[in-house]
C-alpha cells in the first residue's frame, strides 16, 4: 500500500484552465502538506495542514487553493493555470508539526502549455 | 537567519570514493537536522538525522557530521556506489510549529 498517494501523476493542460491534484495519506499523520518543485529541483513548501487546519500558508497565489475533507486528504485546486506554475507537486504528511519525517508522494507533473 | 545553504550544487564521484555535502545553517535555535534523498522521478525520502546532542552518527555508509560551533553540518557517503546517485537535501527546523527549511539541494552522480 503507498504510504502517501497522489493523481494525477502527469497532467498537461493549457494556460488558464483549472485542475486539481488529489491528496490521500494511510499512515494516520495528523499533518499533511503541499510542495512545489521547480526545475532546478528546491523545494518550496505551500502549504501545510494539522488536522485539517491551514497552518502554513506562504507567499503562493491565491489561484492555488488546498482544501483537506479530512484529515487523510488534502487535495491542491489551481486557478487560470499559467506557464509558470509548470512544476512537480508533491503531496506530503507527517505524524504531527514537530517536521519530524516527512513522508512524501511520488509527486505530480504539472505542465501548462 | 531561515537559510539553510546547502554546496555543493553537483557532485561527480567515482565509485568506491567518499561524497561529501555540505549544509551551514544561522539560525542557533535549529534542533532537527535531517539529510533527504530523492531519486529521479520519485519524491525525497529520509536518508539520515542528527539532533546537536552529538556531533556525529553514522548508518551504513550514511555518515552525519555535525560541527555545532560552526554552525555546519555535512553528509558522508563512503563507498559510493552508482546507486547512491540521487539529489540530496539537507534541511533544518526548530521543532514545535515551526516548518522544515531546506537547502537548496545537490546532485550527486557516481561514476562506475
Amino acid at each position: 500500500d503507498t504510504a502517501v498517494s497522489q493523481t494525477p501523476k502527469y497532467l498537461v493542460t493549457q494556460m488558464g484552465n483549472d485542475k486539481s491534484i488529489k491528496c490521500e495519506q494511510n499512515l494516520g499523520h495528523d499533518t499533511m502538506y503541499w510542495y512545489k518543485q521547480d526545475s532546478k529541483k528546491f523545494l518550496k513548501i505551500m502549504f501545510s495542514y494539522n488536522n485539517k487546519e491551514l497552518i502554513i500558508n506562504e507567499t503562493v497565489p491565491n489561484r492555488f487553493s488546498p482544501k483537506s475533507p479530512d484529515k487523510a486528504h488534502l487535495n491542491l485546486h489551481i486557478n487560470s493555470l499559467e506557464l509558470g506554475d509548470s512544476a512537480v507537486y508533491f503531496c506530503a504528511s507527517s505524524q504531527d508539526f514537530s517536521g519530524n519525517t516527512i513522508y512524501f508522494g511520488e509527486g505530480s507533473w504539472l505542465t501548462v502549455v | 537567519q531561515q537559510q539553510v545553504k546547502q554546496s555543493p550544487q553537483s557532485l561527480i564521484v567515482q565509485k568506491g570514493g567518499i561524497s561529501i555535502i555540505n549544509c551551514a545553517y544561522e539560525n542557533t535555535a535549529f534542533d532537527y537536522f535531517p539529510w533527504y534523498q530523492q531519486f529521479p522521478g520519485k519524491g525525497p525520502a529520509l536518508l539520515i538525522a542528527i539532533r546537536p546532542d552529538v556531533s556525529e552518527k553514522k548508518e551504513g555508509r550514511f555518515t552525519i557530521s555535525f560541527n555545532k560551533s560552526a554552525k555546519q553540518f555535512s553528509l558522508h557517503i563512503m563507498d559510493s556506489q552508482p546507486g547512491d546517485s540521487a539529489t540530496y537535501f539537507c534541511a533544518a527546523s526548530r521543532g514545535g510549529n515551526y516548518q522544515l527549511i531546506w537547502g537548496a539541494g545537490t546532485k550527486l552522480i557516481i561514476k562506475p
